[in-house]
């Protein structure tokens, strides 16, 4: 079945520390790829998104993410971690043959940042 | 410029009333999606509006409806409310069809407890 995959519901990370937070899809086909957070009581923001070209992603706030094919993995990290970036991290697609559709999120990975 | 505005903040609903909710977005774009997010299932598309049309639906209840004026602004609205439909309700604009091409922007969403 199609899916969206995030393993990690909870992730605490201290700060200054590096940041990895693992995205796997199951589609036919590459779809388009997302990363979006977001912080408590507010909306979704983007922090980057994959289409084609190169596998490394980069995005806002430091954040970068790499895609790979032979993996169906679309990863996010950020080298060291701020107190700010404490919020919620969704991975979503796009079906490749539904660019004119909706997002299709992941569960979701909670990051906690300890001092 | 401003950003995408939906109204009300929160909500408390009894069960069997019905809701409606505003999003309006950010000026020039034609397209209003909504999403429902829930602890239990996540974020979950309910529908997009683009010139004043329903283009694509989700997988949802017919109590769960919208629309878009010709200003762009959306309403949903929910009818016979149930305790499952509390939920933040979240509105994205873009400026066409689908978070691909032009991308999303989100509003901070509608808070609704069905009690």
């Amino acid at each position: 079945a199609q899916s969206v995959t995030q393993p990690d519901i909870h992730i605490t990370v201290s700060e200054g520390a590096s940041l990895e937070l693992r995205c796997n899809y199951s589609y036919g086909a590459t779809p388009y790829l997302f990363w979006y957070v977001q912080s408590p009581g507010q909306g979704l923001q983007l922090l980057l998104k994959y289409f084609s070209g190169d596998t490394l992603v980069q995005g806002i706030k430091g954040f970068e993410a790499e895609f790979k094919r032979s993996q169906s993995s679309f990863n996010l990290r950020k080298p060291s971690v701020h107190w700010s970036d404490a919020a919620e991290y969704f991975c979503a697609v796009v079906p490749f043959n539904q660019a004119g559709t909706a997002l299709i999120f992941g569960k979701g990975t909670t990051l906690s940042v300890s001092s | 410029k401003a950003g995408v505005t939906q109204t009300p903040r929160y909500l408390i609903k009894t069960r069997g009333q019905q809701v409606t909710l505003s999003c309006s977005p950010i000026s020039g774009h034609r397209s209003v999606s909504w999403y429902q997010q829930t602890p239990g299932q996540g974020l979950q598309f309910l529908f997009e509006y683009f010139s004043e049309t329903q283009r694509n639906k989700g997988n949802f209840p017919g109590r769960f409806s919208g629309r878009q004026f010709s200003n762009s602004r959306s309403e949903m609205n929910v009818s016979t409310l149930e305790l499952g439909d509390s939920a933040l309700y979240l509105c994205a604009s873009s400026l066409g069809q689908g978070p691909t091409h032009y991308g999303y922007t989100f509003g901070s969403g509608t808070r609704l407890t069905v009690v």
